[in-house]
Parts: structure tokens; sequence; C-alpha cells
């Protein structure tokens, strides 16, 4: 069976930094781009980042760019997002999504994991 | 980036009823488009891609349709399962954006 399962998240104080995890299984994982949701408490949902299968390209989402970074270890099939210098407003749900295409992907999320919360407080 | 404009927010709708959730994009788009479902509590489910195409195990009563900047989702004969919010979302260019959401609501 595919499965995503996020850890890492918690409270953390602004200025901080965080570091998510997303472990894969059901799936070979070296094969499909993944990318990172969020989606703010009873709000809606934002694309933060995407990575492709061997790491060579990376995007990410305006809000977050120059403050957060994607990056996977396919030997470990797991999925990664390091959240540094973090604001109130990066508070959320954070989910871990496989794109539904190989190789580059197209920005279509067909598994999502359970999410992860990070809050984000003084 | 492209701007995702769903219609309405909420619809309240009884079991058996045909209901129908636009989204209109801010640029055209071609129909790299597809379209969610997500429950309290738990992540989106992925239902339909390039516009119209079912994902497998996606009951037939779903269906979308549209091209360019204008969509929508059409669910027949809807099920109490159905009841939940529906999110379109854009894959013509990063950011991947997506629209606010439709809460379907029981009447």
């Amino acid at each position: 069976e595919v499965d995503l399962v996020e850890s890492g998240g918690g409270l953390v104080q602004p200025g901080r930094s965080l570091r998510l995890s997303c472990a894969a299984s059901g799936f070979n994982f070296q094969d499909y781009a993944m990318h990172w949701v969020r989606q703010l408490p009873g709000k809606g949902l934002e694309w933060v980042s995407g990575i492709s299968w061997n790491g060579a390209h990376i995007e990410y989402g305006d809000s977050v760019k120059g403050r957060f970074t994607i990056s996977r270890d396919n030997a470990k099939n797991s999925l990664y997002l390091q959240m540094n210098s973090l604001r109130t407003e990066d508070t959320a749900f954070y989910y871990c999504a496989k794109d539904l295409t190989m190789v580059r992907g197209l920005g279509i999320f067909d598994i999502w994991g359970h999410g992860t919360l990070v809050t984000v407080s003084s | 980036d492209t701007q995702l404009t769903q219609s309405p927010s909420t619809l309240s709708a009884s079991v058996g009823d045909r209901v129908t959730i636009t989204c209109r994009a801010s640029q055209s788009i071609s129909s790299w488009l597809a379209w969610y479902q997500q429950k309290p509590g738990k992540a989106p489910k992925f239902l339909i891609s390039r516009a119209s195409n079912l994902q497998s195990g996606v009951p037939s009563r779903f269906s979308g349709s549209g091209s360019g900047t204008d969509f929508s989702l059409t669910i027949n004969s809807l099920q109490p399962d159905d009841f939940a919010t529906y999110y379109c979302q854009q894959y013509n260019s990063s950011p991947y954006t997506f629209g606010q959401g439709t809460k379907l609501e029981i009447k």
C-alpha cells in the first residue's frame, strides 16, 4: 500500500528553524517527483515546493523562497523540508505529496501524507 | 502567478441532487487543471486531472470539464460521502496554485 508519513512538526519560535521529514513506502520513490503542500488551519491549500526524481530540478513558492530548502534521499525513500527564518504566517499543516508523473513531475498531487502541524509562535 | 477563483464558496444540497462547482483561472491554463476532495481532518484526495480525466477508483458520478480559463466539476446524484470541500488546482505553470475551495454542505 502506498503511504507517506510526515514527521518533525511542532511548536517553534519566530526566526527559528525546523526540519520536516516524509517517509515513503509502497511505490518506487526514486522514480517520482515529490512536493510539499501546506494548509493553514481551517484555510485553503498552498503549494510550497517540489523536487524532481533526482533532485536536479527544484522549485519553490514565492512565500518561502530563500527560507525553505527541499531535498530528498532516494536510498532512504525520504523527502525533507528545511525551514529557516520561520514566521508566524508559516503556521500550517504541512503535507508531503507524490507527483502523479515520473521524473520531473507535472505538479499533480496524487498521493498525500497525513500531514504534520507546524506552529510558529512566541 | 495564476489565480484560481471557485464559486460558490459554499453550496448546500441534498442527497440525490446534481451540483456543479466552477473554477475560473486568471489566465489560460489549457486543460492543466486538477480537482481534489477534502474531508475534515483528512488530507486532500485526488479526483481528476487534465480537467476531465477521472482518477482510477473515483465514482463515475464525478465529472470535470472545461479548458482555457473556465472549468467545472459536476457531481451527479449526490451521495452522503460526497459532502466535503472541493479544490481546483492548476499545474500549467509554477507556482502551482489552488482555488480557495468550495464547501459542499448537506441541506
